[in-house]
């Protein structure tokens, strides 16, 4: 069964630092790009940052680029993100999220997330 | 970035009633369109991918249709269980996958 913990969400002061993981299990994590999506309380789904299989493509939401970084330890079976700088509008519930293809390999879609972590950023 | 146009925002149907929600892409998105559901305090859950394939396990009634820059999520019959909130998203370049802001559905 495929299982994804997200963990290291927690309260945090504007301008300092977080890194959050994601452990994988019950699928072999080295062949599918992950995903973080966040979701501050109340309001709709945000895509943040993705990661290919093998960290050679990378892409981050504008309101991310440059403050945060995602990265993949496929050895540990294992997704981060570090967020720097961080903002008050930053404030959300991070999800990571499993990117499968479906039966054609042409199509993508998030068949798997995590329970999420809440991320407050407030002095 | 491709920017995903979601309406109606909010939406109040009874049980029974057919729904459609429609969401709109900025640019041509070919058929990488995907639709979600969201339950209070749980993650989405896929119900369409590749614009009007049905996930394993999502009941009939829910389906999509749509190709370029306009799509649809249709719920023919509104059970109980299906007062959400969805989402749409392009899956159209890697791995910039952006959502919709989301349509939530509510009992009149």
């Amino acid at each position: 069964e495929v299982h994804l913990v997200e963990s290291g969400g927690g309260l945090v002061q504007p301008g300092r630092s977080l890194r959050l993981s994601c452990a994988a299990s019950g699928f072999t994590f080295d062949d599918y790009a992950m995903h973080w999506v966040r979701q501050a309380p109340g309001k709709g789904l945000e895509w943040v940052a993705g990661i290919s299989w093998n960290s050679g493509t990378i892409g981050y939401a504008d309101s991310v680029k440059g403050r945060f970084t995602i990265s993949r330890d496929n050895a540990k079976n294992s997704l981060y993100l570090q967020m720097n700088s961080l903002r008050t509008e930053d404030t959300a519930f991070y999800y990571c999220a499993k990117a499968s293809p479906d039966s054609t390999g042409f199509y993508y879609y998030f068949d798997y997330w995590g329970q999420g972590t809440l991320v407050t950023v407030s002095s | 970035d491709i920017q995903m146009t979601q309406s109606p925002s909010s939406l109040s149907a009874s049980v029974g009633d057919r729904v459609t929600i429609t969401c709109r892409a900025s640019q041509s998105i070919a058929r990488y369109l995907n639709w979600y559901q969201q339950k209070p305090g749980k993650a989405p859950k896929v119900l369409i991918y590749a614009a009007d394939n049905l996930q394993s396990g999502v009941p009939s009634r829910f389906s999509g249709s749509g190709s370029g820059t306009d799509f649809t999520l249709t719920i023919s019959s509104l059970q109980p269980e299906d007062f959400a909130t969805y989402y749409c998203q392009q899956t159209y370049r890697f791995p910039r996958y952006t959502f919709g802001q989301g349509t939530n559905l509510e009992i009149k």
